[in-house]
């Protein structure tokens, strides 16, 4: 089973922030938290991710909480081409056996 | 450029026939998967290889082979004992250094059976 829980689905409006949330409440101390993103009929894309600290790049911003029980991922000004799943997984950097969930199916509005 | 490539993009097979879906890598990446992607639905694990003559079952591995003779590939057969075969089909690869290691996808391929 996945690690992580995220919502099915959430709507944005065209230019505002999409908060993405994910719960990862059993996460152990060297497990990494990704983000990746899947526009439709295409392999995912690794979007961020980070161990304890947020983190920023071009792309998005990551913010994990302080007792890193769960996370969100900030796209900050969004655009109809973020429309995608976005999948939230956690791992070591030796964990093979990668289990995906669900993920959550970001609508951008216009 | 360095990537993952899956061939074919789109296959089309007969009830009973086996299948071959072709995964290559030029990332020097030691672990490579095999996920399966049904419509509206997330990724599942199928076969996972973590070094060259060396594989492991995911979730769903009945029906489905594969061989890790090589490190930049790692063919998924589909075989006639899988029983709904209908999917989208993605191989990834990464890095098993210490840090991060950050997953790369194929762009996938299609299998319809008729």
């Amino acid at each position: 089973d996945a690690k992580t829980t995220q919502p099915p689905s959430m709507d944005c409006a065209e230019g505002r922030a999409a908060n993405l949330p994910c719960n990862h409440s059993t996460i152990s101390g060297n497990e990494y938290v990704y983000w990746y993103r899947q526009i439709h009929s295409q392999g995912p894309q690794y979007i961020i991710h980070g161990l304890k600290n947020n983190e920023t790049n071009e792309m998005a911003s990551l913010i994990i909480t302080e007792d890193r029980k769960s996370s969100t991922l900030i796209l900050p000004h969004a655009t109809l081409r973020d429309t995608a799943v976005y999948y939230c997984i956690v791992r070591t950097h030796r964990d093979d056996k990668i289990i995906f969930g669900k993920g959550t199916r970001l609508h951008i509005l216009p | 450029d360095g990537g993952i490539t899956q061939s074919p993009k789109y296959l089309f097979r007969k009830e009973g026939q086996n299948v071959t879906l072709s995964c290559e890598q030029n990332l020097n990446h030691d672990a490579m998967y095999w996920y399966r992607q049904d419509p509206g639905q997330g990724l599942r694990l199928i076969y996972y290889s973590q070094i060259v003559n060396d594989f492991q079952k995911g979730d769903i591995a009945e029906g489905y082979s594969v061989s890790r003779e090589k490190k930049e590939s790692f063919p998924l057969t589909v075989t006639s004992a899988q029983k709904n075969p209908t999917a989208f089909y993605l191989c990834a690869s990464s890095g098993r250094g210490s840090g991060a290691n950050v997953l790369t996808f194929g762009a996938g391929s299609r299998l319809t059976v008729l």
